[in-house]
């Protein structure tokens, strides 16, 4: 069975760019979870989804992040404009139900120079 | 906020031994999960135990959980090279999903 898949691997680009990360969820999964990992803050949930509906975004940082899941298949997190401290791997996971194991993909790995 | 705070933060032993993690929390849980992530690569669920067990066991791994102390602990027996790794734990205090990762161990075994 597929895993949960990003994209892309890695994102090298300069600050005040746009930035759109991907993820596709296991197939049947209904609940969604983006975090963010640093050496500094550890990993932290941003924000998630049951049945592609936002649940708690209390750990967006700021307005210049947001995220969508316009189907049970498909989430994006945009970051407009980029600055140089949201260098991080940003990572999805997905569960068949909130309170179930989660499993991740392999990350975006964003550098914003 | 960080609500697991883990211990130690680095282990290194040779093949063959146990390595023991500990994990503390601030808050009552619904559940405490642990979680391992090797280099470059997402993290992988390992065991989930419930606020109302006190240990559970899957192949070479044992968790116990002491909600009166607001800890849990992980043991890996018979160690492996491939074992090497970071291990996270992670609380759901309302059974919703949203975890709360601890810092990590990290584990090197040495062949």
């Amino acid at each position: 069975d597929a895993g949960v898949i990003q994209s892309p691997r890695h994102e090298v680009t300069e600050m005040g760019q746009e930035v759109t990360l991907r993820c596709k969820p296991i197939s049947g999964h209904n609940s969604l979870f983006w975090y963010r990992q640093t050496m500094m803050r550890g990993l932290e949930l941003l924000i998630y989804f049951n049945n592609n509906v936002p649940i708690d975004d209390s750990g967006m940082p700021e307005d210049r992040f947001s995220a969508k899941m316009p189907n049970a298949s498909f989430s994006t997190l945009k970051i407009q404009p980029s600055e140089p401290r949201d260098s991080a791997v940003y990572f999805c996971a997905s569960s068949s139900s909130p309170n179930q194991p989660q499993h991740f993909g392999d990350g975006t790995r964003l550098s914003i120079l | 906020s960080q609500q697991g705070e883990e211990d130690p933060q680095a282990l290194s032993i040779q093949e063959g031994e146990n390595a023991t993690m500990n994990c503390s929390y601030k808050t009552s849980i619904n559940n405490l999960q642990w979680y391992r992530q090797n280099s470059g690569r997402g993290l992988v669920h390992l065991i989930l135990i419930r606020s109302n067990e006190r240990e559970k066991h899957s192949g070479r791994l044992r968790v116990t959980l002491d909600t009166s102390k607001k800890s849990s602990s992980l043991l890996i027996t018979a160690s492996r090279a491939a074992d090497t790794a970071s291990y996270f734990c992670a609380t759901d205090e309302s059974n919703t999903g949203k975890l709360i990762f601890g810092q990590g161990t990290t584990l090197q075994v040495k062949p």
